[in-house]
């Protein structure tokens, strides 16, 4: 069954260290997507991503971090200086349509 | 009041048991509803798929909405171990991001 791959599964970084995340989406999928869960706390949306540009993206989406789609298959997400508070499990998704949305095993980043 | 609220229990059941979950939510423009499987650690695993009001059945599953009363749930029937995660209630309006609620901790006791 095809899946949404992520890498790395786990990132240790210092504070203030540019971190990129990289996920494959399903090869058919249009829409995708990166969300964050604090531990403990909710799925929260981050930035969605169409047609090869930002369709939409949350409060939390601020100028530290962009997206990009470098090639037909990879999708990344750029952290440009790390905070303490950027620690988090990020999930890449993807989708045909806009709601069923498919998600990746995380990347765990760490920041110290 | 929360956009969507989700009690995170922990929940325990025996093995065999049917199990509800639910959750609550305030926008009234919500049309697609979503339930997830989230283990420990990992990413959340896509269960069940809902288009406005009614019921949906997959294998040991159902998903209900009650759009009058903004509700949804979700029943397991005959609960097995494996069964045992978080379960996270999604919902958007078609053209906006998924709200997610906290998600309920299920554990199933064999």
């Amino acid at each position: 069954e095809p899946e949404v791959t992520q890498t790395p599964s786990h990132q240790v970084t210092q504070m203030g260290q540019e971190v990129i995340l990289r996920c494959v989406p399903i090869s058919n999928h249009l829409y995708f997507y990166w969300y964050r869960q604090i531990l403990g706390q909710k799925v929260e949306f981050l930035v969605s991503f169409y047609n090869n540009e930002i369709s939409e993206k949350s409060e939390i989406f601020d100028d530290q971090f962009s997206v990009e789609r470098p090639d037909g298959s990879n999708f990344t997400l750029k952290i440009r200086s790390t905070k303490l508070e950027d620690s988090a499990m990020y999930f890449c998704a993807s989708s045909v349509k806009e709601n069923t949305i498919y998600f990746g095993e995380g990347s765990w980043l760490t920041v110290v | 009041q929360k956009e969507v609220e989700q009690d995170p229990g922990p929940l325990s059941v025996p093995e065999g048991a049917i199990v509800s979950l639910n959750c609550t939510y305030s926008n009234s423009a919500f049309q697609y509803f979503m339930w997830y499987r989230q283990y420990s650690r990992k990413g959340p695993e896509l269960l069940m798929y809902t288009y406005s009001s009614g019921n949906k059945e997959d294998g040991r599953f159902t998903a209900q909405v009650d759009k009058s009363s903004k509700y949804i749930s979700l029943f397991i029937r005959d609960s097995q171990p494996s069964d045992s995660a978080t379960y996270l209630c999604a919902m958007s309006s078609g053209n906006t991001p998924l709200v997610f609620g906290k998600g309920t901790r299920l554990s199933v006791i064999a």
